[in-house]
């Protein structure tokens, strides 16, 4: 299987809300409801922002949403703030005990 | 809070092997899958298999690395371990364990181990 694409790069100002999308296939995203999104600073291991398309894990702020739509997931983030400025990916289950994640998403607040 | 705790840093020649190790600060995965994934510098994350103990120890790998990787448990101490064959330069990079990849997804992260195959 071939990884999750995603665009290498998005920029916004603070208190902008930007979107990052994660396209996969009929045999991931578009199967399973197992796509998650984490975030990931310089250094630092990667931390869940978003569970099974649209849960958020207890402490995570509501400035962060997921969706899915066929074959394609985002993440949106709302009232950009400056600590955002990091590296984000997205996971799906694959089926067949595989997981995929996507290539990830530079994130620069601007 | 769930902690996972992963072995130090290791230094390696092509053609050898590495045993990376992780364990979860309160003895127990419990339920949960464990998988492995790993993330050269600059690069992105890459999903390299999945143990869950509880089941017996199934084990997924990724089709890539099928022939070189082995995931195994040891119940006795909780300890997951990750063994990669036949190193390559290409095999440098930072691994995670983490949290889940069975029936859910995954969610905590170990601090990840670095392994550097060089000459």
């Amino acid at each position: 299987q071939s990884a999750l694409a995603q665009p290498a790069s998005v920029s916004g100002s603070p208190g902008q809300e930007i979107t990052i999308s994660c396209t996969g296939t009929s045999s991931d995203i578009g199967t399973w409801t197992l796509v998650s999104w984490y975030q990931q600073y310089p250094g630092k291991a990667p931390q869940l922002i978003i569970y099974e398309e649209i849960k958020r894990p207890s402490g995570v702020s509501d400035r962060f949403s997921g969706s899915k739509s066929v074959n394609t997931a985002s993440l949106t983030i709302s009232g950009l703030q400056p600590e955002d400025e990091a590296d984000y990916y997205c996971c799906s289950y694959a089926g067949n005990g595989v997981w995929l994640f996507g290539g990830g998403t530079k994130l620069t607040v601007l | 809070q769930v902690q996972l705790l992963q072995s130090g840093a290791e230094v390696k020649k092509p053609g050898s092997s590495v045993k990376v190790s992780c364990r979860a600060s309160g003895g127990t995965f419990g339920h949960s899958a464990v998988s492995w994934v790993r993330q050269a510098r600059g690069q992105g994350l890459e999903w390299t298999g999945t143990i869950t103990p509880s089941l017996g120890g199934i084990t997924n790998y990724a089709q890539t690395l099928r022939d070189r990787i082995s995931i195994t448990a040891d119940r006795s101490t909780g300890t997951i371990y990750m063994q990669l064959d036949r190193l390559e330069s290409e095999d440098t990079g930072v691994y995670y364990c983490a949290r889940g990849g069975g029936s859910e997804g995954i969610d905590y992260w170990g601090p990840g181990s670095l392994v550097t195959v060089s000459s």
